[in-house]
């Protein structure tokens, strides 16, 4: 089946560790996403990608940072710079810059104490 | 991008059809109105979008003011499936693509 896959689905991690939190997709898409969205809230752009080996900060990159060196593959790092790093973080994808539907995958829990 | 305007909660009978308006007063001529909906610890899916005319498909309707300044999402025959929080979008179709998820509105189908 084609998707988006996210794992772990919970992650745990103590104040002061990086963690990188992976996202992979088989639908052949070129751009990639990622969102935070904490208890109550909408969705919030950290980066996005519209192809290989390049990516833009999105509404709320700092703290975070990602690489795109696989057209399937997106991972995003939560470092230590992030004040406030315990959050929902999904990621989507989409054919292309300039399609207008974005395929979500499952998440990923992040809780950090 | 043109600001949404949602209602924070709404509940529906299973079976009716939901009526979900949005209000997007500042839209500009290049932007299109689109939905999605997420259901808890989901990610969100997409539902339907538009620009000017009415569309269909097979989960949803949406109807679009002449002078294109709110739309309506419609569920013609609610499940409790369909319980979810619905987030409507107005975003240009361009090269710099990204979408912006306000706080959406919390549909609660009910039995």
């Amino acid at each position: 089946d084609g998707g988006i896959t996210q794992s772990p689905k919970y992650l745990f991690r103590k104040e002061g560790q990086n963690v990188t939190l992976s996202c992979e997709q088989n639908l052949n898409h070129d751009a990639m996403y990622w969102y935070r969205q904490d208890p109550g809230q909408g969705l919030r752009l950290i980066y996005y990608s519209q192809i290989v080996n390049d990516f833009q900060k999105g509404d709320i990159a700092e703290g975070y940072s990602v690489s795109r060196e696989k057209k399937e593959s997106f991972p995003l790092t939560v470092t230590s710079a992030q004040k406030n790093p315990t959050a929902f973080y999904l990621c989507a994808s989409s054919e292309d810059r300039s399609s207008y539907e974005q395929y979500f995958g499952p998440g990923t829990r992040l809780t950090v104490t | 991008d043109a600001k949404t305007t949602q209602p924070t909660s709404m509940d529906c009978a299973e079976g009716r059809a939901a009526n979900l308006p949005c209000n997007h007063s500042t839209i500009s001529g290049n932007e299109y109105v689109y939905w999605y909906r997420q259901i808890h610890s989901q990610g969100p899916q997409y539902i339907i979008h538009g620009l000017k005319n009415n569309e269909t498909n097979e989960m949803a309707s949406l109807i679009i003011t002449e002078d294109r300044k709110s739309s309506t999402l419609i569920l013609p025959h609610a499940t409790l499936r369909d319980t979810a929080v619905y987030y409507c979008i107005v975003s240009p179709r361009s090269n710099d693509y990204k979408l912006s998820f306000g706080a959406g509105t919390t549909v609660t189908v009910r039995a």
